[in-house]
């Protein structure tokens, strides 16, 4: 599994764009990309994947660079509801029965 | 998206007693079951890997006899802490996952976990 580095924290103002980097640099073309994000006390919560394609959905965009090495989920127009601990994971088939492994994550904060 | 629950949400109880937590797929049939451990201010650390019909496969470091894994059906799977003791005090969170690769249901849903203490 490759592994993923994240800032610790970030914050990002109500309404606007929230940019989340992710570095993983050792991914193997067979990697995937997963993002998920936990809210305090709650069980983590899928937001998107992708391989080397850029991805949308209604929760937000993924955008992975051509050599695969770094990522960034774009949260379109952050809400309060937003804040979270976000994890970025690297690794092995489209969800094939493959364990997630979870590192530190960033902590999003969002300001009114 | 699909639904995952557990039951209970919280529990206390006294130091060695057995507590058995619940986790159910609502709306799919989830072939594989996972166990998270989330310690305060930590990360989520995978407990164990539970494929329905068959032994869980525990990850280095976790005692199998102490935490119980049963995924007796497609929408059940349940885990036993037996002997609880005060550090096992954490919270505990499981996943399910159903179907083919790519297919539908296939990320990993989490359940909204279990907040275990042991006096």
């Amino acid at each position: 599994d490759a592994k993923t580095t994240q800032p610790t924290s970030m914050d990002c103002a109500e309404g606007r764009a929230a940019n989340l980097p992710c570095n993983h640099s050792t991914i193997s073309g067979n990697e995937y990309v997963y993002w998920y994000r936990q809210i305090h006390s709650q069980g983590p919560q899928y937001i998107i994947h992708g391989l080397k394609n850029n991805e949308t959905n209604e929760m937000a965009s993924l955008i992975i660079t051509e050599d695969r090495k770094s990522s960034t989920l774009i949260l379109p127009h952050a809400t309060l509801r937003d804040t979270a601990v976000y994890y970025c994971i690297a690794q092995g088939g489209n969800f094939g029965n493959e364990k997630l492994t979870f590192g530190t994550g960033t902590r999003l904060t969002i300001i009114p | 998206g699909a639904v995952v629950s557990q039951h209970p949400s919280w529990v206390i109880c006294k130091s060695g007693t057995s507590v058995k937590i619940e986790c159910r797929s609502l709306d799919f049939q989830a072939t594989t079951m996972f166990w998270y451990r989330q310690f305060p201010k930590q990360s989520l650390m995978l407990m164990a890997t539970s494929n329905e019909g068959s032994k869980a496969t525990y990850e280095q470091g976790v005692e199998k006899d102490k935490f119980l894994i049963n995924h007796a059906s497609l929408t059940l799977s349940t885990l036993t802490v037996t002997s609880a003791h005060p550090e096992d005090s954490s919270f505990y969170i499981c996943s399910a996952q159903g179907g083919l690769a790519g297919g539908p249901y296939n990320e990993q849903f989490f359940g909204p976990g279990t907040r275990l203490t042991v006096l």
